[in-house]
């Protein structure tokens, strides 16, 4: 079974360019989520969609960025202008929606975003 | 606050020893679950094992053991028996609440390194 992939894996670009990242999660979990490490610092929380709807988006640092989850597949993490302080590793993490507590979340291999 | 403290940037330990990695935690909820993962150098975020909060046993995975002490909000990692394949980042993560889709918080992560 494939894994959380995504897309893609490196992008270095200029202050006010826009970047797109992706993330396809595995097959049939409904529950996607994007989240941010800056380096040295924690990995955050962004937001979470369950299939195409956004659950919580509390985490998003403003209104640069746009996450979309296109009929419940795959998601798309926009940021248009960026700035110098959103670069870091974006993961976007995917789970089942299913009672059992574990419930643990599957991480892709995350995208390593630098903004010059 | 930050809700998960890791207060060991970096540790070393001698292939074959047992070492011990700190994770304690901030919660008010009665129901949370505790994660350990691990990132090696390749950047994958691998799950490696869960603790809930109403779980009376200290949770085991093969030699991953995780050492909880409620009362003092530590969720401690032991690796036994460690392996140069062992070296890599690791991180504390937990989840509040009864909802299983709920985010996860995570700590700064421990890098640990393995010594032949």
């Amino acid at each position: 079974e494939a894994g959380v992939t995504q897309f893609p894996s490196h992008s270095v670009i200029e202050k006010g360019q826009t970047v797109t990242l992706r993330c396809d999660p595995i097959s049939g979990h409904d529950n996607l989520y994007w989240y941010r490490r800056v380096m040295g610092k924690e990995i955050k929380f962004l937001l979470h969609f369950v299939k195409e709807s956004k659950q919580d988006e509390s985490g998003m640092p403003n209104n640069r960025f746009l996450a979309e989850r296109t009929g419940g597949t795959y998601s798309t993490l926009k940021v248009q202008p960026a700035e110098l302080e959103d670069s870091g590793v974006y993961f976007c993490a995917s789970s089942q929606d299913r009672l059992a507590l574990r419930n643990e979340q599957f991480f892709g291999p995350g995208t390593r975003l630098t903004v010059l | 606050a930050q809700k998960i403290t890791q207060t060991q940037p970096g540790m070393f330990v001698q292939e074959k020893e047992a070492v011990t990695l700190d994770c304690t935690y901030d919660t008010s909820d009665q129901s949370y679950g505790l994660f350990w993962y691990k990132q090696p150098s390749s950047g994958e975020m691998i799950f490696l094992i869960y603790q809930g909060s109403y779980d009376e046993q200290n949770a085991t995975e093969g030699r991953y053991s995780l050492n909880f002490q409620k009362a003092r909000k530590s969720a401690n990692l032991v690796i036994s028996a460690s392996q140069l394949g062992d070296s890599a980042m690791y991180f504390c993560a937990m989840r509040e609440g009864e909802y299983t889709g709920n985010q996860f918080y995570f700590g700064t992560g421990t890098s640990l390194t393995v010594i032949p």
